[in-house]
């Protein structure tokens, strides 16, 4: 158990739709980062947060967007979904922020996204 | 470009046998290592990692890795495999300098025969 957890398991949306993810970090972790893993793939980074402030962004577009709130708790937020959305949504919490000398991400069990 | 490799998609070993399993890696920085297992609807699990200091690491569950900088490789090896290892190995890359940002492989499932 890494203390971090994500909700809900497993959501069906439609095409156009528009979709929020939680996570709730391990106690006493600053960061969060998001994860997208499509099947059979590895994970790709969404982005970051730090301090509730975006820490950094993959290959992502805008409609994928995220919040940090004061308890480092964090939502990952998509709009207009696509079919290719679809994918396991990971989320992993560090206690080390930007500058630190290491970062152990932990990571929740993840969200399963299915667009139809 | 920043990249990760994990040549094998599956491997297939028997229980009691040993392991390897290949990741070769490309990146600017002076990389930060780690391997994670990822079984059925789980997240995934932290084995080991690598920052600095000796090139062999010890981690959970009996694994290990060495890191060859020379080879630019992170190969993650276990002398004898229990059948509860059977799961997919994600082999991943982040940096100090890019806020740990990890760049992971594609993944290699590991088959465990009774």
């Amino acid at each position: 158990e890494t203390g971090v957890t994500q909700s809900p398991t497993h959501l069906i949306k439609t095409r156009g739709q528009q979709v929020t993810l939680r996570c709730s970090s391990q106690s006493g972790h600053n960061t969060v980062s998001w994860y997208q893993q499509a099947l059979g793939q590895g994970p790709q980074f969404i982005f970051q947060y730090y301090r509730e402030e975006e820490n950094g962004r993959g290959n992502f577009p805008p409609r994928f967007s995220g919040l940090q709130f004061p308890n480092y708790s964090s939502e990952l937020n998509v709009n207009a979904l696509e079919l290719d959305d679809s994918a396991l949504y990971l989320c992993a919490s560090s206690l080390a922020g930007p500058g630190s000398t290491s970062n152990i991400q932990y990571f929740g069990a993840g969200t399963r996204l299915s667009v139809l | 470009a920043q990249s990760v490799t994990q040549p094998d998609i599956h491997i297939t070993v028997s229980e009691g046998a040993s392991l390897e399993l290949r990741c070769n890696y490309s990146y600017g920085a002076t990389p930060y290592l780690f391997w994670y297992v990822q079984s059925p609807g789980q997240g995934l699990q932290l084995l080991l990692k690598y920052f600095s200091g000796d090139t062999l690491v010890q981690g959970i569950k009996g694994f290990e890795a060495e890191f060859k900088r020379s080879q630019s490789s992170f190969n993650l090896r276990k002398p004898s495999v229990h059948w509860s290892d059977a799961a997919e190995y994600f082999c991943a890359v982040g940096a100090r300098r890019s806020n740990y940002q990890l760049i992971w492989g594609a993944g290699t499932k590991l088959i465990i025969k009774p």
